[in-house]
């Protein structure tokens, strides 16, 4: 079976500080792997995605990735964090072919950041 | 570029009352459509998914329904809203083939039933 795991409901960082977002996945084959970000009451935005290839991924708005296959984990990194950065962020693994080829989701890290 | 629209953005209804949700997609053809609802702290719950005109498979068993009368719209329904139907509805699209599984996802609607 097909799961997202991210371990941290919540984490508050300072401004300037580094961040690093847990991910854990459960997936059968080689997994195609996000995260997203989602502001109060908007939308998913996608920050990056894993499909092969170099295992470090780079995204929007400064943020990396790392996959590691034997750790099962896909931790959201970025070296100094802006207060704009507050969100909700959500991992995500699939594809799922039995569910039109959707994405599992993760219940997601709410990033607090103080001044 | 791609475009997805939802709407309205918030709803208030009460108990009872039939829903109409819509989202449109624009920029694409033949997209794989899903609505998710997102309930505080429970991350996100895929409802339905259609991989093409009037194909819609349900993931959970509610008094919601899905449609999709044209490529690029998805339709949410209810006939009686229950007050656990309140939540905040998101559509999202995907490529459905090759590797573009990443999905987009539209503003969202807050329902709120009272």
């Amino acid at each position: 079976a097909q799961s997202v795991t991210q371990p941290d409901i919540h984490i508050t960082v300072s401004e300037g500080a580094s961040l690093e977002l847990r991910c854990n996945y459960s997936y059968g084959a080689t997994p195609y792997l996000f995260w997203y970000v989602q502001s109060p009451g908007q939308g998913l935005q996608l920050l990056l995605k894993y499909f092969s290839g170099d295992t470090l991924v780079q995204g929007i708005k400064g943020f990396e990735a790392e996959f590691k296959r034997s750790q099962s984990s896909f931790n959201l990194r970025k070296p100094s964090v802006h207060w704009s950065d507050a969100a909700e962020y959500f991992c995500a693994v699939g594809p799922n072919s039995n569910s039109g080829y959707a994405l599992n989701f993760g219940k997601g890290t709410s990033l607090l950041v103080t001044p | 570029s791609q475009t997805i629209h939802q709407w309205p953005a918030t709803l208030v209804q009460p108990v009872g009352s039939p829903l109409s949700l819509e989202c449109t997609v624009e920029g694409t053809s033949n997209p794989n459509l899903y609505w998710y609802r997102q309930a505080a702290g429970r991350g996100l719950q895929l409802l339905f998914y259609s991989v093409g005109i009037g194909q819609i498979s349900s993931e959970v068993p509610q008094n919601l329904s899905a449609s999709r009368p044209q490529d690029r719209q998805f339709i949410l329904s209810s006939k009686k809203l229950l007050l656990s139907d309140s939540g905040f509805y998101l559509c999202a699209w995907s490529g459905g083939g090759g590797t573009a599984y990443e999905q987009y996802f539209g503003p969202g609607t807050r329902l709120t039933v009272t």
